[in-house]
């Protein structure tokens, strides 16, 4: 069965403190992808990121890095340098090639608030 | 391109009464998806459709119904509204294939409240 676990519900940082997001999954599939998004306040979804399975390597956009570990079967993401603009909740979401229906299963969500 | 259109954005609902979500995507994208985002649960799949007259449930459908008469239309449909389905909902389109190379377009959301 898919799943995907962010076991940290709340995470509040001071400014430019740098910041860990954890992502664990579980999927049977050999083909998947793996997202990031960000929810504003503004309630909209911001896309982030996406990783599919074949690909392990580390990625780095700006203040923003991955880690994805498929023998962990994490998928983390960092915030370097956090700032007060950064506070959101962020999800993790996987999407599974086999089943072929596009449909996404997201974590909890992690509410990050970064105070100044 | 418009993208993912979701209507309306706010709505109040008497206990009872009914409704329709819109969702209406301009991509040509053949799957289709509605999700409900509630505190400390994430989004949770209602419904899906991978294509025009194909449609099934996802993790919550109880209380919802869906269509698919169309490749652009998605509409949920609220037959008998309750409190518990008060939460925030999202459409969201994908090509199918392109998860590499698309991704997924989400809506902006509809916020609904059920007194």
């Amino acid at each position: 069965a898919q799943k995907v676990t962010q076991a940290q519900t709340e995470i509040s940082v001071v400014e430019k403190e740098d910041v860990t997001l954890d992502c664990v999954y579980e999927t049977r599939d050999t083909t998947y992808y793996l997202f990031w998004y960000k929810q504003p306040p503004s309630g909209e979804l911001v896309f982030l990121i996406r990783r599919n399975s074949f690909d392990e390597q580390n990625e780095i956009s700006g203040r923003y890095s991955w880690n994805f570990q498929k023998s962990t079967s994490s998928f983390n993401f960092t915030i370097t340098a956090s700032q007060v603009v950064d506070s959101a909740v962020y999800f993790c979401a996987l999407s599974e090639e086999r089943s072929n229906t596009g449909k996404l299963i997201f974590g909890q969500g992690t509410t990050l608030q970064v105070k100044p | 391109n418009a993208g993912v259109t979701q209507t309306p954005k706010f709505q109040v609902l008497k206990t009872g009464q009914s409704m329709t979500l819109q969702c209406a995507q301009d991509m040509n994208h053949e799957y289709m998806s509605w999700y409900r985002q509630d505190p400390g649960m994430g989004l949770r799949l209602i419904h899906y459709s991978v294509g025009a007259g194909i449609t099934d449930q996802g993790e919550v459908p109880n209380g919802y119904n869906v269509s698919r008469s169309t490749t652009e239309d998605f509409p949920l449909r609220l037959l008998s509204a309750a409190p518990s389905q008060t939460s925030v909902y999202f459409c969201a389109s994908r090509k199918q294939g392109g998860v590499r190379i698309y991704g997924y377009t989400f809506g902006s959301g509809t916020r609904l409240t059920v007194v």
